[in-house]
């Protein structure tokens, strides 16, 4: 059973335009939000988080919103260059009997962005 | 270079050998978690160690897998009697833990091949 959820596998988007991606999760015990990126033959690299406290959270081009009556997180990218094309991670931590340990992963979605 | 590293970053093994992966976190770190990564996947939890202590371990970690750290820094990942199908990414990574953050940083990995 997937406790976090990227149903895109793939995402097309034109150099200088927005990137959404979008990430599902099912676990009401979540209490922490990442994503990373990965390129092939590389391990993911941190990217940005929210804490389940917050509904927002900006860092230069990207920012992640937070829908927890939803149970829905995105990051957006603006604008899109190049180099973002890789392998996108959501990532959720499980808070539980305050061991605060491991994350879950979705299963990626990957980005392409065209010059 | 200040980050995670691991070694080897290859290793092909015959099936029924044991192999036996490093894992050197940031410095300062004091919680270290080992991933395993599929084609298609997410990384999946093995494992993980607030300093010397082993805290979890995933239901995927059988019996053939063990992990240590022994003085609260490197950490190794061993595997007896290997299969075909622990053929994988092996992922490390480290954070420092606070409560109300869960970024963990990330080496770039073993990859191992079983024959």
């Amino acid at each position: 059973d997937q406790q976090v959820k990227q149903n895109s596998p793939s995402l097309s988007v034109q150099e200088g335009r927005i990137s959404i991606l979008n990430c599902d999760y099912t676990n009401s015990m979540f209490d922490y939000f990442l994503w990373y990126k990965k390129y092939p033959a590389e391990g993911p690299t941190f990217l940005i988080s929210i804490s389940s406290i917050k509904d927002k959270n900006e860092d230069g081009r990207f920012t992640v919103f937070l829908n927890k009556s939803a149970k829905h997180l995105s990051l957006h990218i603006v604008p899109s260059q190049p180099g973002d094309s890789a392998v996108y991670f959501c990532a959720a931590r499980l808070n539980y009997g305050g061991s605060q340990g491991n994350l879950i992963f979705g299963k990626g979605t990957k980005l392409s962005v065209k010059p | 270079d200040t980050g995670v590293s691991q070694d080897p970053r290859h290793k092909i093994t015959k099936r029924g050998q044991n192999v036996t992966f490093r894992c050197d976190p940031i410095s300062e770190h004091n919680r270290l978690y080992w991933y395993r990564q599929t084609l298609g996947q997410g990384p999946e939890f093995l494992t993980y160690f607030q300093n010397e202590a082993q805290l979890e371990k995933s239901r995927l970690l059988s019996d053939r897998f063990s992990a240590e750290r022994p003085k609260g820094s490197f950490s190794t990942l061993e595997i007896q009697r290997t299969e075909q199908g622990d053929s994988a990414m092996y992922l490390c990574a480290s954070s420092l833990f606070r409560w109300l953050r869960a970024e963990q940083f990330f080496g770039p990995g073993t990859r191992l091949t079983v024959l």
